[in-house]
Order: structure tokens, then C-alpha cells, then sequence
């Protein structure tokens, strides 16, 4: 079983759309992360979630909305996408607020041409 | 803010050596202290995970050390193997926040 999932894997759009990634954790964890990936491979932390209220909340745009419909469940939604929001994002989770060991998911590859 | 910092970026090594892998921090008010192994294409695994209190943490061949006070941890692989190559990252929580601060990352080569 997969711990942290993430779909999709890959995603091409066009500027000016609007996508959404998913992600899913099985661990019971109550903590939960976006990270930002870029082309020199720097993670950046995006926003982390507590049992479903917004903890963190870095410099993002507010293009980037994140939504947790539960604790299982921390989906990202982007809207009028930008050639610079390419990078690979990450969802992770750990056990509580306080960062215990972090799991992080296998990573979706945005393009935007 | 804190900053993290892996030295060398890059390491070729012939199968069969041990090798250390450094990370350092600027503030060293941390709570724990985690490596991690990214492969080409795919997600972060993690390796080991040090609390503020702890020197070290080993697991098979994999021993990582904590030196709070000078803001420094390393990474020691014994007998290194060409399934070792990977990209290695060190990220630290702060005692005052919840997310990661992640190193620049070491691009580990193995060579057969």
C-alpha cells in the first residue's frame, strides 16, 4: 500500500488553466504539506495542514489554493496557470504538528506550455 | 530564517568506499533533524530521522550524527554500493515552527 499518494503523476497544460492535484495519506497522520520542487531541485514548503485547518501558509501566490476535505486528503488547486509555476510538487505527512518522520509522495511533474 | 547547506553538491565515488555526506544549519534552535534519498524521477524516501537530543542514528550501513551547538550533521554510508547513487537531502524543523527546511541536496554517484 502506498503511504502518500499523489495523482497525477504527470500533468502538461496550457497557460491560463486551471488543474488540480490530489493527494492521499493512509497513515493516520494528522499533518499534512505541500512542497515546491524547482529546476535546481530546491523543496520549498507551500502550505501545511493540521487536521484540516491551514497552519502554514508561505509566500504563494493565491492562485494556489489548497483544500482539505478531511485529514486524509490535501488536494491543491491552481488557477490561471503560469509557464513559472513548473516544477515538480510534492505532498507529504507526519504525525503531528510538531514534524515527527515525514512521508512524502512520489511527486507530480507540472508543465505548463 | 533558517538556512541549510550540503557540501558537496556533487560526489562520485568507486563501489566499495565509505564516504560523508555534511549538512550544515544556521540556527541551530532545531527539533529534529531528518535525511532523506531522492532517485531520479521520484519521490523522497526517508532514511533517518534525529531528534534535537540525539548524536546519531544508525540503520544497516547508513550512520547520521547531530552536533547541535555547531549547527552541523553528517551522513556516513559504509561500504557504498552502485544502488547508493541517489540524491541525498538533510532538512530540519525548528523548535518554533512544523515544516522542514531543506538542504540544497548531495548528488551521490557510485561507480561500479
Amino acid at each position: 500500500d502506498t503511504a502518500v499518494s499523489q495523482t497525477p503523476k504527470y500533468l502538461v497544460t496550457q497557460m491560463g488553466n486551471d488543474k488540480s492535484i490530489k493527494c492521499e495519506q493512509n497513515l493516520g497522520h494528522d499533518t499534512m504539506y505541500w512542497y515546491k520542487q524547482d529546476s535546481k531541485k530546491f523543496l520549498k514548503i507551500m502550505f501545511s495542514y493540521n487536521n484540516k485547518e491551514l497552519i502554514i501558509n508561505e509566500t504563494v501566490p493565491n492562485r494556489f489554493s489548497p483544500k482539505s476535505p478531511d485529514k486524509a486528503h490535501l488536494n491543491l488547486h491552481i488557477n490561471s496557470l503560469e509557464l513559472g509555476d513548473s516544477a515538480v510538487y510534492f505532498c507529504a505527512s507526519s504525525r503531528g504538528q510538531r514534524n515527527t518522520e515525514a512521508f512524502f509522495g512520489q511527486g507530480t511533474r507540472l508543465t505548463v506550455v | 530564517k533558517q538556512e541549510v547547506t550540503q557540501i558537496p553538491a556533487a560526489l562520485s565515488v568507486p563501489e566499495g568506499e565509505n564516504l560523508v555526506l555534511n549538512c550544515s544549519f544556521t540556527d541551530s534552535a532545531i527539533y529534529n533533524l531528518q535525511w532523506f534519498r531522492q532517485d531520479p524521477g521520484k519521490g523522497l524516501t526517508s532514511l533517518l530521522l534525529i531528534q534535537s537530543s540525539q548524536r546519531e542514528q544508525t540503520s544497516g550501513r547508513l550512520n547520521a550524527s547531530l552536533d547541535k551547538s555547531s549547527g552541523r550533521s553528517t551522513l556516513y554510508i559504509a561500504a557504498s554500493q552502485p544502488g547508493d547513487s541517489a540524491t541525498y537531502l538533510c532538512a530540519v524543523t525548528l523548535n518554533t515552527g512544523n515544516q522542514f527546511y531543506f538542504g540544497t541536496g548531495t548528488s551521490l554517484t557510485v561507480i561500479p
